[in-house]
């Protein structure tokens, strides 16, 4: 199992700032994701980031918007940039082994809102 | 595309009432689906797999790839099943990724 350390766990954010979040697990991990949770919506994947080099974007997602670092196999971070009020959502932190069975554990999510 | 389809989003029953909670995928070749549950004030857990083929809490899910479902059973209702659950499928070995239906809530009255 892996432990999630996910901050911070809520933020209110003026537009046109930067957030970052950070996530840090108790121990060697895979993969990493990082998801959004919009209001009533599902959890969407923004991309994996990658240790040691630039992460996954899913379509609709673009670096400058959401740069991500992980420097290393236990630790990421998300950086919301130049926030507006559509993207106040639950954002979160999820973690994983290679494999179709493996399991996926959670950080505990960070919700930001942007007025 | 893949998708994973949870047409409620809230179903609420009495205690001892069997659950029903469905999930219908779209993806062609051969999924893992996944059951997580999200408990008050908890983060997202697994509450069984589908290549398990386990009861947890009560709780079973069988693949019906015919249907493309996924639908998670419970004859008898507890209060403390009460909470979120999000139907998840996971369709690569490349990627790892994990695609999420939009949960339904169970409430449970006593």
């Amino acid at each position: 199992s892996a432990v999630i350390s996910q901050k911070p766990s809520r933020d209110i954010c003026q537009r046109g700032t930067s957030l970052t979040i950070q996530c840090q697990v108790d121990s060697q991990v895979t993969m990493m994701f990082w998801y959004r949770q919009q209001p009533g919506q599902s959890l969407t994947l923004i991309a994996t980031a990658n240790q040691g080099s630039e992460a996954t974007y899913e379509s609709g997602f673009v670096i400058d918007k959401f740069p991500i670092s992980r420097p290393n196999l236990t630790f990421s971070t998300l950086t919301v940039s130049n926030m507006s009020p559509e993207d106040s959502s639950i954002y979160l932190c999820i973690v994983g082994g290679r494999g179709l069975d493996t399991e996926a554990f959670f950080g505990q999510g960070t919700r930001l809102t942007v007025v | 595309a893949q998708r994973v389809t949870q047409p409620e989003k809230l179903l609420s029953v009495f205690k001892g009432a069997p659950v029903e909670l469905k999930c219908n995928y779209s993806y062609s070749g051969s999924p893992e689906l996944f059951w997580y549950v999200q408990y008050s004030r908890q983060r997202l857990q697994l509450l069984l797999r589908h290549i398990s083929r386990e009861s947890i809490k009560g709780f079973t899910a069988d693949l019906n790839k015919g249907e493309t479902s996924f639908h998670l059973k419970k004859p008898f209702a507890q209060e403390e099943d009460s909470a979120m659950y999000y139907c998840a499928l996971k369709a690569s070995y490349n990627t790892d990724k994990l695609i999420f239906g939009t949960g339904t809530r169970l409430q449970v009255f006593p």
